[in-house]
Parts: C-alpha cells; sequence; structure tokens
C-alpha cells in the first residue's frame, strides 16, 4: 500500500517570493509521482510528474520537483509565485504496475499568495 | 472538446434519498475513475472502470455504484444517501493506465446529504 504526506496544509507567502511544498510517500514498490493543482472551483490539472531519469522535474508555470528516492520525497517548488498560484496543490503517487492507474493522494496544500 | 464534463454541478439531498451522477468524456479514454474530495483528506478513489462494460472497487466503495454501458459515460450511483456521503465528487480519465499517464479531471460536484 501506498500513502502520502503533505506536512504543510497552508502555506501564506508574499508575491514574487520562492515557495516550496513538501510531499513525502511511502510504498513497498516502485511508484511513480505526480503534482496536481486545483484552482478555485475547478477540477484538477496536472503540474508535473515524475516517471523516470532526471531527478529533476520541470512542470507549467515554472513549476519544479525534486525527486529524492533515499527520502522519499517530492517536494514542489517555484522561485517567483504570483497572484494567479493562489490554489490548491496535491501530491499523488501511482504503483509501477499494469492495470488501471489508481492515485494515492496526499492531503493537499493550500497556497496563498498575498501582494 | 470538451474534455471531462460532470453533471450536475451541485444537488442537495435528503437522507435516503438516491441520485445518479454523470461523468462524460469525449477523449475516447479506456480509464475512467470516481474520486470523492473531502477537507482535509485529499481525493479518495470510490470506484473506477478499465473500459467499457467493467467496473471495480476503489479505497471507499461503500455506499455507491457504478455503471459504464458506454465507453464515454461512467455513471455514480448512491442509492440511499447519508450525510457521510456530502463531499465533492470528481470524475476522471485516462486514455491507457500504464506508464504514468496523466488523468483529466472533471469539474466536480458539489453533493449536500441532509
Amino acid at each position: 500500500a501506498q500513502s502520502v504526506t503533505q506536512l504543510d496544509s497552508q502555506v501564506p507567502v508574499f508575491e514574487e517570493a520562492p515557495v516550496e511544498l513538501r510531499c513525502n510517500y511511502s510504498s513497498s514498490v516502485s511508484v511513480y509521482l505526480f503534482w496536481y493543482v486545483q484552482y478555485p472551483n475547478q477540477g484538477l490539472q496536472l503540474l508535473l510528474k515524475y516517471l523516470s531519469g532526471s531527478t529533476l522535474v520541470k512542470g507549467i508555470n515554472g513549476f519544479e520537483a525534486e525527486f529524492n528516492k533515499s527520502q522519499t520525497s517530492f517536494h514542489l517548488r517555484k522561485p517567483s509565485v504570483h497572484i494567479s498560484d493562489t490554489a490548491e496543490y496535491f501530491c499523488a503517487v501511482s504503483p509501477l504496475r499494469q492495470g488501471a492507474q489508481k492515485l494515492v493522494f496526499g492531503q493537499g496544500t493550500r497556497l496563498t499568495i498575498n501582494p | 472538446n470538451a474534455g471531462v464534463t460532470q453533471t450536475p454541478k451541485f444537488r442537495v439531498l435528503k437522507t435516503g434519498q438516491s441520485m445518479t451522477l454523470l461523468c462524460a468524456q469525449d477523449m475516447n479514454h479506456e480509464y475512467m475513475y470516481w474520486y470523492r474530495q473531502d477537507p482535509g483528506m485529499g481525493l479518495r478513489l470510490i470506484h473506477y472502470s478499465v473500459g467499457e462494460g467493467t467496473t471495480a472497487k476503489g479505497e471507499v466503495p461503500d455506499g455507491y455504484n457504478v455503471s459504464r454501458l458506454k465507453k464515454q459515460n461512467f455513471l455514480l450511483g448512491l442509492e440511499s444517501a447519508a450525510p457521510s456521503q456530502t463531499s465533492v465528487y470528481f470524475c476522471a480519465s485516462t486514455a491507457w493506465a500504464e506508464v504514468g499517464d496523466t488523468q483529466y479531471f472533471g469539474p466536480g460536484t458539489r453533493l449536500t446529504v441532509l
């Protein structure tokens, strides 16, 4: 079984400041890792994902994440945030195996950008 | 190309009433999923389907039934609604379920059970 822990439920930052949203996971098998974003009153959309290869993954809207296998972490970062980044961010994992992709989500981190 | 759509957007039920949520996708995706989202708990998988005519249980299936009679549609039913089923329900789909395929989500249905 897999579990995902997002270490911060809320993160307030000022506009143009850097931000890091933390995600740790637990799994007995290898997993793929994802970050999804949910803007107010919308569904989720993919920010980025790690499947294999380089541990630094770049996504949309200037976000990037780094996979650290030894620490079982997949933290999300952005060097300079904008008001439009206000949203809830979800980390998720999916085991590497055939069949349906059953995502396991973290609890979510609400990112609030203050002017 | 509408992507994934959900009907209705909002609904209020009384305890014991039944209802069906409809999810439709126009991307010819094989796999479809139903999740519920509760505050502080992220999204949890209710049921999923790996193709037309198939369904399977997810993490929290109790109190829900599903059907996939057509490839493009995935229905979620509540036979006897309970207050614990007050939640936001999201449908998602993927083309294939391999190699970390991206899930495409609908806009959600906000259900309140009184």
